[in-house]
Parts: structure tokens; C-alpha cells; sequence
């Protein structure tokens, strides 16, 4: 199975701030990664898939890059509807695999 | 506007069986790959499992395959989950998400139900 190794675990940050969240695959995945965006209480949100697309009606602060086994999501400036948890999603090979998740926190 | 809706949650005991249902709407259901998502309380997300369009192509994650079943009816735009053998790791919100193609080989998830909860315990 594809391991996906997110990091941060959580991340304290401040309107405005720009937040960086990486995601490492254990073996290459071309581009075919996704970002989700969960809010406590709710289901996750589709922001990003094949590594780089901006999911239709996600905001253009959110930004995705990487490939192979590299991968990150970049918020360029973090607004107070950005406070969440980020997953990151492999979709090369089953099973599925999810990322651990990174929390971004108010600072 | 495109609604999953999942039902079929609660307590069992440990060792019974549960069948999860996702009813589907706003969208031509027969045309996407479906999949089942699960979240214990307080934790990460763990993909379940997944079927094609056609129910030609399958999968499930290690720690059920063997004791969980999915399947469709594209006639009545639904999808289910059936567990058995359910143990208390099984306890977790279970979401109903579709897929953005219809086949299974690049799982990308645009639509997620609210989720059910099972609760596995004596």
C-alpha cells in the first residue's frame, strides 16, 4: 500500500499568513493527488486533485504543486474561513490512502 | 444540486453484521464510481471501499476486505455497504462520496455525504 505522510500535523497561523502543508507519497504517484478541506462537523470538500486543478468554486488562494512523491498545498493568504483540517488524498493505486491530516489553527 | 444521503447507522454488537445505504440524486448516478469513506471520532480518514460505474471494478481498504460488501443498484440510484463481523474499530462517521469519473483507477472525491455512524459495541 501507498503510505502518504502529511506535515505538519497542526499549524498555527494568522489572517493573512501564507500556510504550506506537504504531503509525502512512499512510492511515486505521477500527479494523481487530491486535497480535501474538513471543518469540524462536517464532510471533507474537494479543493485540488491531480496534484495542481483547482477544484470548481475553491477560491484561487488555494494552490497545489508537486509530483512523483512530493506534493504540497499552499493558502497564500489565509482567511478565517481557511481554519480546518487539510487531507491529502493518493489516487495512483488501491487501496486509497488519506494523509494523516494537518489542522490549521488561529493563531 | 447533487445530494448523497446515508442511512442505515447505529449500534451493533460486536461480531453482527449492518448495511449502509447511500441514496443518490442530482446527478446521472450510472455514469460515476462511488466510493465509502470512514472517520473515527476525532480521527483521520480512511477510504472503505469503492466501485466502478458498472460494478466491474472493486475495491476495498486491508482492514475490511473480507468482511465488507459493497454494491449499487444504478436502477434505484443507490449505493450500500454491507458489514459483518463488525468489531469495535469499525466504530466511525461513514460517508457516501462520488467519484468525478466512473471508472476506479483515479479516485478523486467531488461530492460527500453528511455520513451515518456505527457504533460497535456490547
Amino acid at each position: 500500500d501507498i503510505q502518504m505522510t502529511q506535515s505538519p500535523t497542526s499549524v498555527s497561523a494568522s489572517v493573512g499568513d501564507r500556510v504550506t502543508i506537504t504531503c509525502r507519497a512512499s512510492q511515486a504517484i505521477s500527479s494523481w493527488l487530491a486535497w480535501y478541506q474538513q471543518k469540524p462537523g462536517k464532510a471533507p470538500k474537494l479543493l485540488i486533485y491531480a496534484a495542481s486543478r483547482l477544484q470548481r468554486g475553491v477560491p484561487s488562494r488555494f494552490s497545489g504543486s508537486g509530483s512523483g512523491t512530493d506534493f504540497t498545498l499552499t493558502i497564500s493568504s489565509l482567511q478565517p474561513e481557511d481554519f480546518a483540517s487539510y487531507y491529502c488524498q493518493q489516487a495512483r493505486s488501491f487501496p486509497v490512502t488519506f494523509g494523516g491530516g494537518t489542522k490549521v489553527e488561529i493563531k | 444540486d447533487v445530494q448523497l444521503v446515508e442511512s442505515g447507522g447505529g449500534l451493533v454488537q460486536p461480531g453482527r453484521s449492518l448495511r449502509l445505504s447511500c441514496a443518490a440524486s442530482g446527478f446521472t448516478f450510472d455514469d460515476y464510481a462511488m466510493h465509502w469513506v470512514r472517520q473515527a471520532p476525532g480521527k483521520g480518514l480512511e477510504w472503505v471501499s469503492g466501485i466502478s460505474w458498472n460494478s466491474a471494478g472493486i475495491g476495498y481498504g486491508d482492514s475490511v476486505k473480507g468482511r465488507f460488501t459493497i454494491s449499487r443498484d444504478n436502477a434505484k440510484n443507490s449505493l450500500y455497504l454491507q458489514m459483518s463481523s463488525l468489531r469495535a474499530e469499525d466504530t466511525a462517521f461513514y460517508y457516501c462520496a462520488k467519484d468525478i469519473t466512473g471508472d476506479t483507477d483515479m479516485v478523486t472525491l467531488d461530492y460527500w455525504g453528511q455520513g451515518t455512524l456505527v457504533t460497535v459495541s456490547s
